[in-house]
């Protein structure tokens, strides 16, 4: 992997149902993985920043784990609402330049009543 | 406290024109970036500031795209004889300083749109 990759490009989750999402990144040369939440109309809000290899965060009903060895982060929402509909970005950060991130296109994610 | 503020939200100009886009970071932030964001693409990194030098400019994709921060605050992203191309939402971000595990704040963006 050479460039940052998330899948899949949307989803539509009814509401109440938990779900789960990829993002796939270099596993050479890692220094970070950031998670973002992107709403229509608003600035991105960070959710997560992970660093070491097996690291599990949780905010709420999301939580993410990392696995920097094969390059790879799940992003999870546990019991879905309609206020976790917006578009989630991983970003990734290298040893080569630590403020840079690289992001990924992003999952779109539309919760409906 | 106040968050990242971009001026404008919204700019519309003919090709060939110049612009400037404005990011006001969070106070006490040293570091401060600047992406955009093309339809259906992630933010694609442009430069990054630390304090009044740019630490790494990589990013911009020819010389019509020129970045300041005079006074380690405010930056300024200018952009010659626009394009088609560049129509994108510009979006800056700050950090308490640069560190790939710092969180980078994001302001709301500036949407560019070159007729």
């Amino acid at each position: 992997i050479l460039n940052v990759e998330q899948s899949p490009q949307s989803l539509h989750v009814q509401e109440g149902d938990s779900t789960n999402f990829t993002c796939s990144f270099p596993s050479s040369n890692f220094y970070a993985l950031h998670w973002y939440r992107w709403e229509t109309a608003k600035s991105p809000e960070a959710l997560f920043v992970m660093t070491l290899n097996g690291d599990e965060k949780k905010k709420g009903r999301i939580s993410a784990t990392l696995n920097t060895k094969e390059g790879y982060s799940y992003l999870y929402i546990k019991g879905s609402q309609p206020e976790d509909s917006a578009t989630y970005l991983c970003a990734f950060s290298s040893t080569d330049s630590w403020g840079k991130l690289q992001f990924g296109a992003g999952t779109q994610v539309v919760v409906t009543p | 406290g106040a968050g990242v503020s971009q001026t404008p939200s919204n700019k519309v100009t003919e090709k060939g024109k110049y612009v400037e886009l404005r990011c006001d970071p969070i106070s006490g932030h040293t570091a401060l970036y600047w992406y955009r964001q093309s339809l259906g693409q992630g933010p694609e990194f442009l430069i990054y500031f630390q304090g009044t030098g740019a630490a790494d400019d990589s990013g911009l994709p020819n010389d019509r795209f020129f970045a300041v921060r005079p006074e380690g605050s405010v930056s300024t992203l200018k952009i010659q004889r626009t394009e088609r191309g560049d129509s994108a939402v510009y979006l800056c971000a700050s950090s308490f300083r640069v560190a790939g595990y710092n969180e980078q704040f994001f302001g709301p963006g500036t949407r560019l749109t070159v007729l």
